[in-house]
């Protein structure tokens, strides 16, 4: 079965860089969600999108910012990298139509910031 | 207040017995659904399984099943017959209510299987 797909796998910038994580989501999910989760931490919530508009925002840095596109993949976009952004950045996606709406995730990009 | 609790830090179970997850969770909201995800040391996030607030039965998946106590707002994971490649970090999580945006993490309980 089809899963998220996540571009790049991991990704080296410098302090002060900018980065774009990629996210393909399942056929026929229509909601992306980004989360970061830091070295021995949960996942933390930033941004989601449904049917190409924001949804909801959780700790997202002004310094970011995500879209989705008309064929539901999604960018997140950093600007301004620091030290601290580096992460692992989850993308997922689910169906609106419930009943279980359950989350699956990519595999994730490794952000690392010199 | 947190939604999510998972007072387990880490865990060691032998291999083939069972171990269970402990996971509390907080909301008003009638209407939540509740999933674990397991993630290896590789990174990835796999779901493992779901139980809505109006499911009558607990849900079980393969060797995964979920203990719920609607009264005492917890969901544990039990896994039963461990592997070694169940050594992972486990995370319980909620949707509050019929909005699937809202979405929290528990910070996670770590297994390790061993042989």
């Amino acid at each position: 079965a089809a899963g998220v797909i996540q571009s790049p796998r991991h990704l080296i910038k410098e302090k002060r860089e900018t980065a774009t994580l990629k996210c393909y989501p399942i056929p026929r999910h229509d909601t992306v969600y980004w989360y970061q989760q830091g070295p021995g931490q949960d996942p933390q919530f930033l941004i989601s999108f449904y049917e190409k508009m924001q949804s909801d925002k959780g700790s997202i840095p002004d310094r970011f910012s995500a879209q989705q596109f008309s064929d539901y993949h999604s960018e997140l976009n950093m600007s301004s990298l620091e030290l601290g952004d580096s992460a692992l950045y989850f993308c997922a996606s689910s169906r609106s139509q419930g009943p279980t709406y359950e989350q699956y995730f990519g595999p994730g990009t490794r952000l690392t910031v010199t | 207040a947190q939604k999510i609790t998972q007072t387990q830090p880490g865990m060691f179970v032998q291999e083939k017995e069972a171990v269970t997850l402990d996971c509390t969770y907080d909301t008003s909201d009638p209407s939540y659904g509740l999933f674990w995800y397991k993630q290896p040391s590789s990174g990835e996030m796999i779901f493992l399984i779901y139980q809505g607030s109006y499911d009558q039965q607990n849900a079980t998946e393969g060797r995964y099943s979920l203990n719920f106590q609607k009264a005492r707002k917890s969901a544990n994971l039990v896994i039963s017959a461990s592997q070694l490649g169940d050594s992972a970090m486990y995370f319980c999580a909620m949707r509050e209510g019929g909005n699937f945006n809202k979405f929290y993490f528990g910070s996670g309980t770590k297994l390790n299987v061993k042989p």
